[in-house]
């Protein structure tokens, strides 16, 4: 059974740029969550998606956004990228209808380096 | 939201039992409380989760006290191999976000 993954793995872009990272599930799986992990602050939650609908929602600019396909893959956006945007991006997927990261099955990552 | 406040940094020698304590005072009624494994360059993976007293699973034990404000990872007999970053967090579930907490960094000695 293949796992949750995450293209592309790195990723170089200049500020101002705009950026999308994908992320397809485990088969199966209809909830995908997105985090951004940082040194200094740690694992953060995006947003997460349950057949095609946002249902729950971070702290984060309107700057990042994300949607879902019909198939549960997901893909997130970042527009106007920051330096402060440079982070591991995981995303999570999970059969769980509740939105409760019960058994949540976690991609590798997209590092995103922003210069 | 409930916090969580766990060690930043344990170390243990091999073949030793491992306790990992995290705080969570604000804990809800609907909350669970799960624990993550993470490796560097790795998402994390799911370890155990459990909502009050005991629960053990193949590679860990957690302990919950009655009044839930606090958790605790058990793992047995560690290898060079456990040594990862542990995420306690608390799961609200339904429509709203999971806390990661800041994790701890247990570094195992051969």
């Amino acid at each position: 059974k293949a796992g949750v993954t995450q293209t592309p793995r790195y990723l170089i872009k200049t500020r101002g740029q705009q950026v999308t990272l994908s992320c397809s599930p485990i088969s199966g799986h209809r909830s995908v969550s997105w985090y951004q992990q940082t040194p200094g602050q740690g694992l953060q939650f995006l947003f997460e998606y349950f057949s095609e609908t946002q249902r729950n929602k971070g702290n984060f600019p309107g700057r990042f956004s994300g949607r879902q396909f019909s198939n549960s893959r997901s893909e997130m956006n970042v527009s106007t990228l920051e330096l402060g945007d440079s982070a591991l991006y995981l995303c999570a997927s999970a059969t769980d209808q509740t939105g409760r990261l019960t058994e949540a099955f976690f991609g590798q990552g997209t590092r995103l380096t922003v210069v | 939201l409930a916090k969580t406040t766990q060690p930043i940094s344990m170390d243990s020698y091999e073949g030793q039992e491992v306790n990992i304590t995290c705080s969570h005072n604000n804990i809800a009624t609907n909350d669970y409380i799960t624990w993550y494994q993470q490796f560097p360059s790795q998402g994390p993976r799911f370890i155990i989760q459990g909502y009050k007293t005991k629960v053990t699973n193949e590679v860990a034990s957690l302990f919950i006290p009655a009044d839930r404000k606090s958790s605790t990872l058990s793992l047995p007999r560690v290898s060079l191999s456990d040594t990862a970053v542990y995420y306690c967090l608390v799961d609200p579930g339904g429509y709203q976000k999971v806390t990661f907490g800041t994790g701890t960094k247990l570094q195992v000695i051969p």
